[in-house]
């Protein structure tokens, strides 16, 4: 199956810092690819849908200045977390979809534990 | 508005049998995805539907009736490693994923 890359894996930082997060397509090109956040014992949350040479679409009550999306590439998409605070100590997750005909599977990344101190 | 229910928690002996049940109400539907989650790990693909019936993959079963906005997992021989959260999602119109809140699974010995 298709694989998705994320980078880091765990990150720690002081508040008021800015925070990267990459997401790689490793073996298929994704013209999309969604960020999620999980806080938890909770469920996903869509934060926001990243497209390919154009604006990411934000999820209604997502800060679009603090949570930076670029997708530059067919292959990488990166969230930024801006002015990290502790409540955004989360786990956040990229997807992207296959694109198979007929079929919508995403397949996610292995996920990137931040936590703001 | 755009609701997925499924129980929060069950639990189960191993080797026994266990439904996840998961009823939906979508604007649309485009297909329903069950995946698995360990804690502090991304979910993993199990399994998908679009049209009725039941879809069998080894120790996993999915089951949808569209009329019904209803679906279930089946999980039979039940392990310790099926110790999880299940997750039931639902692909709308505009086919964008609506997830639900998840099933933890805890399996006895």
């Amino acid at each position: 199956g298709a694989v998705v890359s994320q980078h880091p894996s765990w990150v720690i930082c002081k508040s008021g810092t800015s925070v990267k997060i990459e997401c790689r397509s490793l073996d298929f090109q994704a013209t999309t690819m969604f960020w999620y956040r999980q806080f938890p014992k909770q469920s996903l949350m869509l934060m926001a849908t990243s497209n390919e040479g154009s604006k990411a679409t934000y999820e209604q009550g997502v800060e679009k200045d603090k949570f930076l999306i670029n997708h530059a590439s067919l292959t990488l998409s990166t969230l930024t977390v801006t002015s990290a605070h502790p409540e955004d100590s989360s786990f956040y997750i990229c997807s992207a979809p296959s694109g198979l005909a007929g079929y919508n599977e995403q397949f996610f990344g292995p996920g990137t534990r931040l936590t703001v101190l | 508005g755009q609701n997925i229910d499924q129980p929060t928690e069950m639990t189960a002996t191993e080797g026994a049998i266990v439904q996840i049940n998961c009823t939906y109400q979508t604007s649309g539907f485009n297909g329903l995805f069950w995946y698995q989650q360990h804690a502090g790990e991304a979910p993993t693909f199990l399994s998908y539907n679009v049209l009725d019936g039941l879809e069998e993959k080894g120790r996993f079963s999915s089951f949808l009736s569209r009329s019904k906005g209803y679906s279930y997992l089946l999980l039979k021989e039940l392990q310790m490693k099926d110790s999880a959260s299940y997750l039931c999602a639902v692909l709308d119109s505009n086919y964008q994923l609506i997830w639900g809140a998840g099933t933890k699974l805890i399996i006895k010995p």
